[in-house]
Order: structure tokens, then sequence, then C-alpha cells
């Protein structure tokens, strides 16, 4: 297996739902990633996770909450989201080792805010 | 402080057209390493060639090939005889080596490639 599934591909909530992104890879990557993605703009980190633990969190807003309960998943739990947090959402991995500056993107999830 | 510029917002070619994307950076730090992904209209943001600052030397794969000169803080993706497929929002990155610890990307702002049939 030699990519980053995310699902859903799509996501409608309104403001005051609870939805949760899921990111998985079975490559024996220690690093993930959630990046945002407006419209005609280039990728922002928001969260980096290494070997299970939280490293970098880009003072992400808290309705933002990311969760690694493994190597291979990490979430994205969302809460009382806003319309500007409409975008894409990407989630990436690296491996260990010497190519750990690489990161491998999925797909992405596709969130609108109404 | 790094960053990286994309100075082309948007280029359109005619296939088998030759088209080069510009990307210039900024670093402090001795070691670092720089990429280019292709993100086609689905979303995914595919990796297409990462370099570090020791290696200079030009690289190709296919119609692909890539310039880097540290002299100029260049690195410049070139695509020969483009393809309507390539048509894709191409993103020039920079990474600082960080030892063992898994660190940022800095992207540039992208440059929209259109190449009509």
């Amino acid at each position: 297996d030699t990519e980053v599934t995310q699902t859903p591909k799509h996501l409608v909530m309104g403001m005051t739902n609870k939805k949760s992104l899921k990111c998985e890879q079975h490559m024996g990557h220690r690093a993930m990633y959630w990046y945002k993605q407006k419209a005609k703009k280039p990728p922002e980190l928001m969260f980096v996770y290494s070997y299970e633990k939280l490293s970098i969190n880009e003072s992400v807003p808290s309705r933002f909450s990311p969760e690694c309960p493994n190597s291979s998943l990490l979430n994205l739990h969302l809460h009382a989201l806003q319309p500007e947090d409409s975008a894409l959402y990407l989630c990436a991995s690296s491996p260990p080792g010497r190519d750990q500056e690489t990161q491998y993107f999925g797909p992405g999830t596709r969130l609108l805010v109404l | 402080a790094q960053k990286v510029t994309q100075a082309q917002t948007e280029i359109s070619v005619v296939e088998k057209e030759d088209v080069t994307l510009d990307c210039v950076y900024e670093t402090r730090d001795t070691t670092y390493y720089l990429f280019w992904y292709k993100q086609p209209p689905s979303g995914e943001l595919v990796f297409l060639i990462r370099r570090n600052s020791f290696d200079e030397q030009n690289e190709i794969s296919g119609r692909y090939s890539w310039n880097f000169q540290k002299s100029t803080s260049s690195f410049n993706f070139t695509i020969t005889a483009s393809q309507v497929v390539d048509s894709a929002v191409y993103f020039c990155a920079l990474s600082e080596a960080r030892g063992t610890s898994y660190g940022k990307l800095t992207f540039g702002q992208g440059t929209i490639l259109t190449v009509h049939p």
C-alpha cells in the first residue's frame, strides 16, 4: 500500500455540527500532517504528529482538534466551524530515515461550512 | 526566515510547447531540501522531485527536467513537449533539514499551467 487515503472526499456541515476527517497510511511513515488549503493559495500547515505525538501546532483555533490514535491513522475533529473554514483539507505523511523531509499527500477532503 | 517565490502566477501554452516554471528561494540554512509538487484539479498534491542542497546535479525524468543552481538560489522546472494532462497548479517548496525531527514545508504561491490542445 503506497498511498495516503482520506475520507470523506466531500463534507458539508452546519456551524453547529460535529464531524471528523480521517486520514490513513500503511507505509510505515512516522510523521503525519494536516494542511488547510484555500482556493488559489498554497497549503497552510495546521498540525504535525511525529511518532504519534503532536509536535507542531500552528496556532490553529480550538474548533479544530487533531488526534493520532496510532501510527497509521490521523483524525481531525471539527466542531462549531465558521464559513471561512471552508477549504480543502489535506493530509500528508513522511517516512522515517533519509527521506523524512519528503511529504506524501492524500487526495484531500473538500469541506463546506454553511 | 525561509521564502519561496514563484513569480509566474499563470502560464498558458499550446500542446507540444516546452515550458519552464521558475522558482527562487531564500534560506539561511546551509542544508535544505527543495521540492516540486503537482496539483491537478482533483486536488491531490503529487510529489514530483526532491533535491538536497548538496546535490546540484540536474535531473531528467521523461519529459520533466529540473535545473538547480545554488548561485542564483533557483530550482526551475521544465516540461518538454507539454501535454494537456500537464495542466495543473505546480508548487515549489523548501524544507530545512531538521535532523531527526519532522519539519514544515514552505510553499511558493504556485503557478497555474494550462496546456491547450
